[in-house]
């Protein structure tokens, strides 16, 4: 059974800093790309960023480029998400999730973890 | 790529279909000939999940009381019996072109 767990989110103030992690397990998880999703209070799904299974390629929403870098490690299984100068407008649950990220096709998430719930107040 | 799911929310009496409409901005025709749209189905206090890919196949575990049609930029998800575990929102998303772009949703509720 796939698992993901999401941890380090919480409060944080503006232009500050944040890493969250995501625990993988049930799959082999260097061969699958994986993903952030956010969702803020009460509103739809954004797509934040996305990192090949080898961490070779990663790819960022227009919105966090610049400010988030995601990157992995498949000796441990997790998938992290620095996130850097944070505006109220980051505060969002954050979602991980497995998907598949092809070059020239289908790009689209299997599955999702729970989150964790990041809020950006002074 | 802009999506655009309508209606906002539909009320269903158990048992009775549902149907709800996607509509993009840009055709999600690959040049592989396959179509990259997929719907998923976020329950009240749940994180999103995988109901249907590339239009109209089923996710493992799906029921195949639903059911997405379609092609170009107007899709289709159809419920034949709403259940009420099938409550919640329904997203569809398009995955052809970085970055991934979600409409903005169909929350079902039960009469």
């Amino acid at each position: 059974e796939v698992q993901l767990l999401e941890s380090g989110g919480g409060l944080v103030q503006p232009g500050g800093s944040l890493r969250l992690s995501c625990a993988a397990s049930g799959f082999t998880f260097s061969n699958y790309a994986m993903s952030w999703v956010r969702q803020a209070p009460g509103k739809g799904l954004e797509w934040v960023s996305g990192i090949s299974g080898s961490g070779g390629s990663t790819y960022y929403a227009d919105s966090v480029r610049g400010r988030f870098t995601i990157s992995r490690d498949n000796f441990k299984n997790t998938l992290y998400l620095q996130m850097e100068s944070l505006r109220a407008e980051d505060t969002a649950a954050y979602y991980c999730a497995k998907a598949i990220i092809a070059v020239g096709g289908p790009k689209y998430f299997q599955h999702w973890g729970q989150g964790t719930l990041v809020t950006v107040s002074s | 790529i802009v999506m655009t799911q309508t209606p906002l929310s539909l009320s269903v009496t158990p048992g009775q279909p549902a149907s709800f409409s996607c509509k993009s901005s840009q055709s999600l025709l690959h040049s592989d000939g396959k179509t990259y749209l997929y719907w998923y189905l976020q329950k009240p206090g749940q994180s999103p999940q995988l109901l249907i890919y590339e239009v109209s196949s089923r996710f493992s575990g799906v029921p195949d009381r639903f059911s997405g049609s379609g092609s170009g930029t107007d899709f289709t998800l159809k419920i034949s019996r709403v259940e009420a575990e099938d409550v919640g929102v329904y997203y569809c998303m398009q995955g052809i072109h970085l970055p991934l772009t979600f409409g903005g949703g169909t929350k079902v509720e039960i009469k």
